[in-house]
C-alpha cells in the first residue's frame, strides 16, 4: 500500500546551519506531496507542498522538489532559526482518493 | 473566520466512561477527517467523512464512533475508554479539489486511566 518513511529524529543543529529532512515514498500514480510543521501544542500547519513531478515547493525558506524518479520529497533549508524548532511531518495524498498518509514526524532543535 | 475548532482541549477520563470530542470547521469543507497522534507513530486515521450524512473507516477504527449531521461538525464518540486511547486526537478538514491540503485543528488531549 502507499506509505511514506522519514528520516527519524531527533535533529539537533546550530543556528545558521542548513538542514535536510529525508522523506521517501510509495505510491501508485501521481500522488500530491506535504510537509507539515508541529509547533509544541499546536496542530499541524501546512509548510509546503507540491502537486506533480519536478515541482519545487517553497516557504519560509523551506524548499522541497517532487523526485519521481526516486520516489522523495527531501525539505532543506540553507539556514536554520531557533524558531524553526518543531515536529516536521511529511505526507502524501495518493491520487483519486480522499485520505492522507503521513510519516512518523522527524523532531527538529535549534540551538543559539 | 476561526478555522478548525475542537472541544474540549484536555479530558481526563475514567476506564469505561464515554464521551464526544466535537470538531467544527467554518470553511464550508466538503471532507472531514480525526486522527490520533501517539509518540513515534505519526498521525492515524481514525475516522473521515466526505459530505454531510457520510462516514467511512479509517486505519485504526475500533473503539471509536463518528456522526456528520451537519456539514461543518464532525463528533467522535468513546462509548467505552480503555488506557490504550490516551492519545492527542486531531480533526482536520480539507476542501473537495484536487490536490488540496488540509487544515488541522488545535488538538485535544485525551487521558484514560
Amino acid at each position: 500500500g502507499d506509505s511514506v518513511t522519514q528520516m527519524e529524529g531527533p535533529v539537533t543543529l546550530s543556528e545558521e546551519a542548513f538542514l535536510t529532512i529525508n522523506c521517501t515514498y510509495t505510491a501508485t500514480g501521481y500522488p500530491s506531496l506535504f510537509w507539515y510543521v508541529q509547533y509544541p501544542g499546536e496542530g499541524l500547519q501546512l509548510l509546503l507542498k507540491a502537486t506533480k513531478a519536478d515541482d519545487k515547493g517553497s516557504n519560509k525558506g523551506f524548499e522541497a522538489t517532487y523526485r519521481k524518479e526516486t520516489t522523495s520529497f527531501h525539505l532543506e533549508k540553507g539556514s536554520v532559526q531557533v524558531s524553526d524548532s518543531a515536529v516536521y511531518f511529511c505526507a502524501l495524498r495518493p491520487s483519486g482518493t480522499y485520505k492522507y498518509i503521513f510519516g512518523t514526524g522527524t523532531r527538529l532543535k535549534v540551538l543559539a | 473566520n476561526a478555522g478548525v475548532t475542537q472541544t474540549p482541549k484536555f479530558r481526563v477520563l475514567k476506564t469505561g466512561q464515554s464521551m464526544t470530542l466535537l470538531c467544527a470547521q467554518d470553511m464550508n469543507h466538503e471532507y472531514m477527517y480525526w486522527y490520533r497522534q501517539d509518540p513515534g507513530m505519526g498521525l492515524r486515521l481514525i475516522h473521515y467523512s466526505v459530505g454531510e450524512g457520510t462516514t467511512a473507516k479509517g486505519e485504526v477504527p475500533d473503539g471509536y464512533n463518528v456522526s456528520r449531521l451537519k456539514k461543518q461538525n464532525f463528533l467522535l464518540g468513546l462509548e467505552s475508554a480503555a488506557p490504550s486511547q490516551t492519545s492527542v486526537y486531531f480533526c482536520a478538514s480539507s476542501p473537495d479539489r484536487v490536490q488540496e491540503t488540509q487544515y488541522f485543528g488545535p488538538g485535544t488531549r485525551l487521558l484514560v486511566l
